[in-house]
């Protein structure tokens, strides 16, 4: 159930850009990033539903590629309060719809 | 707005004993909530949807009675970990989900220990 997160971490100076991608194996509703900060709740990012949009808030975009079953979280000009893990949360349809099953993680670290 | 409050933050107990841990919507009505475990540096694992009015649905491999799930108003969902062991230490977090435009929020996290 759960999706595959890549890559496992990420070391960035401040200004640099990143791609976090996520893919699942089954056919998805909708997926879901959210960044967590140590020993915090996780902070929801943004949602991308089916139907293969790309969606912006502020810096950081994502995509969502239906037919592949992909999605990717992209950072630009990383600033220090990016660090932290960033999960991605897939929803399938069906009997499951409403359940998030979230990747193992990338952990994002941004020195100045 | 889409606050979820869950209760304690942290609790230590005695191995045998049980610990109840509350999830509540604050400004919104969670028909649906859902609770995830957490290990150290590791994704969150889903453990349960809770239903209001019904039985919770339990993801494979989750002991239902060590794992007792009560979702009896429209705000208010509760865990409660039966004769919790050291294994059994971990952080729980339940999250709900306010309407599409807001992803779904999560409470702050209970950190349990089991010694």
């Amino acid at each position: 159930q759960q999706p595959v997160q890549s890559p496992q971490a990420v070391i960035l100076r401040e200004g640099e850009d990143a791609v976090i991608n996520c893919s699942s194996s089954k056919a998805l509703y909708s997926v879901h990033w959210y960044r967590q900060k140590h020993g915090e709740a996780p902070v929801f990012l943004m949602i991308l539903l089916k139907g293969g949009e790309q969606k912006g808030h502020e810096k950081i975009s994502a995509s969502f590629n239906e037919k592949k079953q992909q999605s990717s979280l992209y950072l630009t000009a990383s600033q220090l309060s990016y660090s932290g893990t960033y999960f991605c949360g897939t929803e399938r349809g069906g009997s499951t719809l409403g359940r998030l099953y979230f990747g193992r993680g990338t952990q994002l670290t941004v020195w100045p | 707005g889409a606050v979820v409050s869950q209760h304690p933050s942290r609790v230590i107990c005695k191995s045998g004993t049980s610990v109840k841990i509350e999830c509540r919507s604050l400004d919104f009505q969670a028909t649906t909530m859902f609770w995830y475990r957490q290990f150290p540096k590791q994704s969150l694992m889903l453990m349960a949807t809770s239903n209001e009015g019904s039985k919770a649905t339990y993801e494979q491999g989750v002991e239902k009675d060590k794992f007792l799930i009560n979702h009896a108003s429209l705000t208010l969902s509760t865990l409660t970990v039966t004769s919790a062991h050291p294994e059994d230490s971990s952080f729980y977090i339940c999250s709900a989900d306010p309407g599409r435009s807001y992803g779904y929020t999560f409470g702050s996290g209970t950190r349990l220990t089991v010694v």
